[in-house]
C-alpha cells in the first residue's frame, strides 16, 4: 500500500514564525502536491513537484514556498506565518499524470496564534 | 480552482438506506474521480470515472457521468454508519493543467 506520512497532525505556531511542514511518500511516486482545506472551499492547491528541484505555483502560492530535495519528500515552508494560514494541510503524491489518481496523507492541523 | 460543486452539502440517512450525492462541473475533463474524507483525517480515492464511461461500481459505490450535463453521482447503497465522512468528487484534464480540481464536499451522516 502506498503510505504518505506528514511530519505533524497538530502544530500551533506564532504569528510571524518560519514553519517547516514535511510530507514523505514511499512508492517512488513523480508527482508531489501541498494543499490547504478549509471549510466551505474544498480543498485548494498551493505547490505542486513533478521531479526533484522541480515545484509548480497552484492556485493560491502566496506566503508559501516549497522544497524538494529528493524524490520522496516533499516540504511546505511557511516564511512568516500569519493567522490566516490557520487551516488543515494535506500532502500527497501521484504515480501518473496519466489518471490523476493521488493519495493522500492524514494531515497536519495547523492554527497560528 | 474548484470545478466540482456537490450537492447536497450535507445528508443525513439511517443505517441500510442508500445515500445519493451529485457533482456537477464546468470544463471538459479526462476523468472525474470520487474521494472519501473522515473527520479530520486525509483523502481516501475511492473511484475513478473516465469521460468515455458512463457508469461505474465498485462494491457498494456506484458512479454515474453525464458528459453532455456536465454532472456526475456517487450512490452508496445499503449504507452503513462507517460511511459517515465527507465525500468530495475531483475533475481531472487538459483544461485544469492536468491537476485534480475539488468540490467542497457533502458531508453524510449515517444514523444507526
Amino acid at each position: 500500500d502506498v503510505k504518505v506520512t506528514q511530519s505533524s497532525r497538530y502544530l500551533v505556531k506564532r504569528t510571524g514564525e518560519k514553519v517547516f511542514l514535511e510530507c514523505v511518500q514511499d512508492m517512488d511516486h513523480e508527482n508531489m502536491f501541498w494543499y490547504r482545506q478549509d471549510p466551505g472551499l474544498g480543498l485548494r492547491l498551493i505547490y505542486f513537484s513533478y521531479d526533484v528541484k522541480m515545484k509548480e505555483k497552484g492556485d493560491i502560492p502566496e506566503g508559501y514556498s516549497v522544497s524538494r530535495e529528493k524524490k520522496e519528500r516533499f516540504s511546505l515552508i511557511l516564511e512568516s506565518a500569519s493567522t490566516n494560514q490557520t487551516s488543515m494541510y494535506l500532502c500527497a503524491s501521484s504515480p501518473s499524470l496519466l489518471s490523476g489518481e493521488q493519495f493522500f496523507g492524514p494531515g497536519t492541523r495547523l492554527t497560528v496564534l | 480552482s474548484q470545478q466540482g460543486e456537490e450537492d447536497p452539502q450535507a445528508l443525513s440517512i439511517q443505517e441500510g438506506e442508500n445515500a445519493t450525492m451529485n457533482c456537477s462541473y464546468k470544463t471538459s475533463i479526462n476523468n472525474l474521480q470520487w474521494y472519501r474524507q473522515n473527520s479530520g483525517r486525509g483523502l481516501v480515492h475511492l473511484i475513478l470515472i473516465r469521460s468515455n464511461e458512463r457508469e461505474k461500481h465498485s462494491g457498494r459505490l456506484r458512479v454515474t457521468l453525464d458528459t453532455s450535463k456536465k454532472s456526475s453521482s456517487l450512490l452508496i447503497t445499503a449504507s452503513r454508519a462507517a460511511d459517515t465522512a465527507s465525500y468530495f468528487c475531483a475533475t481531472y484534464g487538459k483544461s485544469n493543467d492536468y491537476k485534480l480540481s475539488f468540490g467542497a464536499g457533502t458531508t453524510v451522516t449515517v444514523r444507526a
